[in-house]
């Protein structure tokens, strides 16, 4: 089985542009969770969302962050502008949480660099 | 707020010694525990989850959890150049989300 699918896997914009991240999370995993990861902060939540609904964007930086899940196999995370500090590795990860325990399994990450 | 606090290292053990990862958690109520395996420049994988107290063997692996004390730990037996990594402790609290740990660098050395 593919695991999760993220895209772009590199992705270098100047500040002021719109980046769109895309992720697919394994089939039939009804949870789908993006992070940040940084040296600093180490691995935030940003959103989660259950069956393609937001359930916790209180992670989510600032407005300027959005997260979108218009069906059960893709999920965007857009930035608008971008801005240096939101340079990092975001990661998308999946999970079947019906039965729980809620294992998650991460996606190969997009690194993000704004300069 | 739920905090799951790990030591950044680097801590460094010798091919073929057990390597001892520990990790404490503030959340009381948290349920089910993961440890994950980070390799530079990759992404976290799941190496381990234990649920109840005691002692969960994987292969080399074994994961331990005191719920009393608040603490689980990861043993690596017969380490191996090829386990340095940065492994993450992660923990469920009853919901769907996980609290994650910053991570302990590991180094084998040969």
């Amino acid at each position: 089985d593919a695991g999760v699918i993220q895209s772009p896997r590199h992705e270098v914009t100047e500040m002021g542009q719109e980046v769109t991240l895309r992720c697919k999370p394994i089939s039939g995993h009804n949870s789908l969770f993006w992070y940040r990861q940084t040296m600093m902060r180490g691995l935030e939540l940003l959103i989660y969302f259950n069956n393609n609904v937001p359930i916790d964007d209180s992670g989510m930086p600032e407005d300027r962050f959005s997260a979108k899940m218009p069906n059960a196999s893709f999920s965007t995370l857009k930035i608008q502008p971008s801005e240096p500090r939101d340079s990092a590795v975001y990661f998308c990860a999946s999970s079947e949480q019906n039965r729980g325990p809620y294992e998650q399994y991460f996606g190969p990450g997009t690194r993000l660099t704004v300069t | 707020q739920k905090e799951v606090e790990q030591n950044s290292g680097p801590l460094s053990v010798p091919e073929g010694a057990i390597a001892s990862l520990n990790c404490t958690y503030s959340d009381r109520g948290s349920q089910s525990f993961f440890w994950y395996r980070q390799y530079s420049g990759k992404s976290p994988e799941l190496i381990m989850s234990i649920y109840s107290n005691g002692d969960k063997e994987d292969g080399r692996f074994t994961a331990q959890l005191n719920k009393a004390s608040q603490y689980v730990s990861l043993l690596i037996r017969d380490s191996q150049p090829s386990d340095s990594a940065t492994y993450l402790c992660a923990v469920n609290s009853g919901y769907s989300t996980l609290t994650f740990g910053k991570g302990t660098m590991l180094l084998v050395s040969p």
